[in-house]
């Protein structure tokens, strides 16, 4: 399976601190993005990466992708209580990619308490 | 900003009933996604659809079926609901093509469906 997996499962941090997220996949891939979900609600897009990149920036968010370990993190900067949702990577299949699937992680629920 | 609209965010079913789960996006895309979530499996691709009346399964699509008879409109269908479908079920879409803004998903607001 392609399925990304991310870790730790759970991350609890205060408000300020820096939460780093990580995910590992195991086929060639186009590019990989990360999603986040708010309780009960559906998953909204973040930040997409190329195989090509090594790091993209978007507001707090840093992400960052090695392809020779398969894997990518991403780092939100300075937290916020309102940045606690489930964090998810996703991941298309490479070379042989069919018609824009992606296949999604299990998640990282980060809690940021004030 | 793209909208894609679930029919309903809660719904309760009794077991072998019918079940339609609606999804409407109104940004004329080309591909339309139906996953489940449950807890500690992450999401799972169900069916997809990349044109109208066309239609590839999933990884999960045993016990469902889907419709699509017009571009903005992708349906979901539990033949007979068993105990077991009893989950979170989000649409999704998306341009097709590559490059620029059309690899990222539009997901809907999910429906949590409980099969009683």
């Amino acid at each position: 399976s392609q399925q990304g997996e991310e870790d730790p499962q759970a991350l609890s941090i205060q408000e300020g601190e820096n939460a780093t997220m990580n995910c590992s996949y195991k086929t060639s891939i186009n590019n990989l993005q990360w999603y986040r979900q708010n309780s009960g609600r559906g998953l909204v897009h973040l930040i997409l990466i190329r195989s090509n990149e090594r790091e993209k920036h978007s507001g707090r968010l840093r992400v960052t992708l090695d392809t020779s370990k398969k894997s990518s993190s991403l780092l939100i900067t300075a937290s916020r209580a309102a940045d606690t949702a489930s964090y998810f990577c996703a991941t298309d299949a490479g070379r042989g990619s069919t018609l824009g699937r992606l296949y999604f992680g299990r998640g990282t629920q980060l809690t940021v308490w004030p | 900003d793209v909208k894609v609209t679930q029919s309903s965010r809660y719904l309760v079913k009794r077991t072998g009933e019918k079940v339609f789960l609606e999804c409407v996006q109104d940004m004329d895309h080309e591909n339309m996604f139906w996953y489940r979530q449950d807890p500690g499996l992450g999401l799972r691709l169900i069916y997809f659809s990349y044109d109208v009346k066309m239609k590839e399964k999933g990884d999960i699509p045993e016990g469902y079926s889907v419709s699509r008879e017009k571009k903005e409109r992708f349906s979901l269908i539990l033949e007979s609901a068993s105990t077991n479908q009893t989950s979170m079920y989000l649409c999704a879409s998306r341009p097709a093509g590559t490059g620029g803004t059309n690899e990222k998903l539009f997901f809907g607001s999910g429906t949590q469906l409980s099969v009683l």
